[in-house]
């Protein structure tokens, strides 16, 4: 079946630095992709819609500035943590539907901790 | 809107012994998805089952099987003759039915399976 890739599996950076995640769709294209954040214990909160070729469309109350998504190809998605600070500390996992929009694929998930 | 309830924050069970993880879903979509992830300590989500919305026959998988219930929104999970492998956290998810939509998540239940 499809995979997406997730890259870094886990990343510890110093607070006021960026932090890059790639998402990437292995065998399929995916016009969209979509970036989730789970703290600890809880659940996977939508962050934001990354659509190939155009901005992304960010949930109410993620900064956009902050969370920087490029959707660059058809194949891959990027999410840039930027100046990043212990609050951001979360584990990032995104995600892409197939063509038909029947399956639900998801990487592998980025657990950043910012120091 | 879309939701999903996992009334269910945390069990335990004793191995060998049945256990059933409930969802309750509230969507105005006639059509819709439905999916149950596993997410082990790992972090990583593992696909357990997609069901739409006008398919209820239940499906059994194993040890695993599902009951889905259109006229009460429930989406409910049995694990039988539970292992200490099943301890995990399940997530319960909603999806509309076409098109690149994300998918929305219950806040898990975890599952303990003490030996």
């Amino acid at each position: 079946g499809a995979v997406v890739s997730q890259h870094p599996s886990w990343v510890i950076c110093k607070s006021g630095t960026s932090v890059k995640i790639e998402c990437r769709s292995l065998d399929f294209q995916a016009t969209t992709m979509f970036w989730y954040r789970q703290f600890p214990k809880q659940s996977l909160m939508l962050m934001a819609t990354s659509n190939e070729g155009s901005k992304a469309t960010y949930e109410q109350g993620v900064e956009k500035d902050k969370f920087l998504i490029n959707h660059a190809s058809l194949t891959l998605s990027t999410l840039t943590v930027t100046s990043a600070h212990p609050e951001d500390s979360s584990f990032y996992i995104c995600s892409a539907r197939d063509g038909t929009g029947t399956e639900a694929f998801f990487g592998q998930g980025t657990r950043l901790t910012v120091v | 809107a879309q939701k999903v309830t996992q009334a269910q924050t945390e069990i335990s069970v004793v191995e060998k012994e049945d256990v059933t993880l409930d969802c309750v879903y509230e969507t105005r979509d006639t059509t819709y998805y439905l999916f149950w992830y596993k997410q082990p300590p790992s972090g990583e989500l593992v696909f357990l089952i997609r069901r739409n919305s006008f398919d209820e026959q239940n499906e059994i998988s194993g040890r695993y099987s599902w009951n889905f219930q259109k006229s009460t929104s429930s989406f409910n999970f049995t694990i039988t003759a539970s292992q200490v492998v099943d301890s995990a956290v399940y997530f319960c998810a909603l999806s509309a039915f076409s098109g690149n939509t994300p998918l929305v998540f219950g806040k898990g239940t975890r599952l303990s399976v003490i030996a």
